[in-house]
């Protein structure tokens, strides 16, 4: 079983729809969860992390955590074309001095005008 | 520009040849790490620094990879013996972590090695 696990994709979603993206995990120590956008040939940029259960919101972007299900979830309202790339589920245990993301494999979003 | 930035950004080189990377992190940041990406995978965990030490390396950083941090500025990535198998896009990333606190890493555009 993978650590982090993405749908792959490609999800095609209609411009002006909601963008759903989801991630499981199976390290229970996880505490916290990040959500990168990468484009093609480029390097990943962040989007929003999230470590309470639940949902928060930055502007079109809804992170939501349940850590009983072991699983994170990116919601994309009103997407736009720009937000066509790759989505990329990232975790790490926070340890103090052990910091390091595991990544999934990330999922396609295009995103059709 | 103040973000996590990588030099060089893309290097060819041939078999059996040694390369080196630099990254220079954002300002102020006191810990560095190192991933690997290859194609249709996710970033993969190299090493990192906090300050100058380096705390923990993957075991996927064979002997033939060395990092260091000296002064706790920035970082250069050494691979000697390339082999074809090191072709991937190394990505430096940097933090700004205190205790108690979450680790927001950012990360740099990457220098992409093909081995040929």
């Amino acid at each position: 079983q993978k650590e982090v696990e993405q749908n792959s994709g490609p999800l095609s979603v209609p411009e002006g729809a909601i963008a759903s993206l989801n991630c499981t995990y199976s390290d229970r120590g996880s505490q916290s969860f990040f959500w990168y956008r990468q484009y093609s040939g480029k390097s990943p940029e962040l989007i929003m992390f999230i470590y309470s259960n639940g949902d928060k919101e930055d502007g079109r972007f809804t992170a939501q955590l349940n850590k009983a299900s072991q699983y994170v979830s990116l919601l994309i309202r009103d997407s736009q074309p720009s937000d066509s790339a790759t989505y990329l589920c990232a975790v790490n245990r926070w340890n103090f001095g052990n910091e390091k993301l595991t990544f999934g494999t990330g999922t396609r979003l295009t995103i059709i005008p | 520009d103040t973000g996590v930035s990588q030099d060089p950004r893309h290097k060819i080189t041939k078999r059996g040849q040694n390369v080196t990377f630099r990254c220079d992190p954002i300002s102020e940041h006191n810990r560095l790490y190192w991933y690997r990406q290859t194609l249709g995978q996710g970033p993969e965990f190299l090493t990192y620094f906090q300050n100058e030490a380096q705390l923990e390396k993957s075991r996927l950083l064979s002997d033939r990879f060395s990092a260091e941090r000296p002064k706790g500025s920035f970082s250069t990535l050494e691979i000697q013996r390339t082999e074809q198998g090191d072709s991937a896009m190394y990505l430096c990333a940097s933090s700004l972590s205190f205790s108690e606190s979450t680790d927001t890493q950012y990360f740099g555009p990457g220098t992409r090695l093909t081995v040929l």
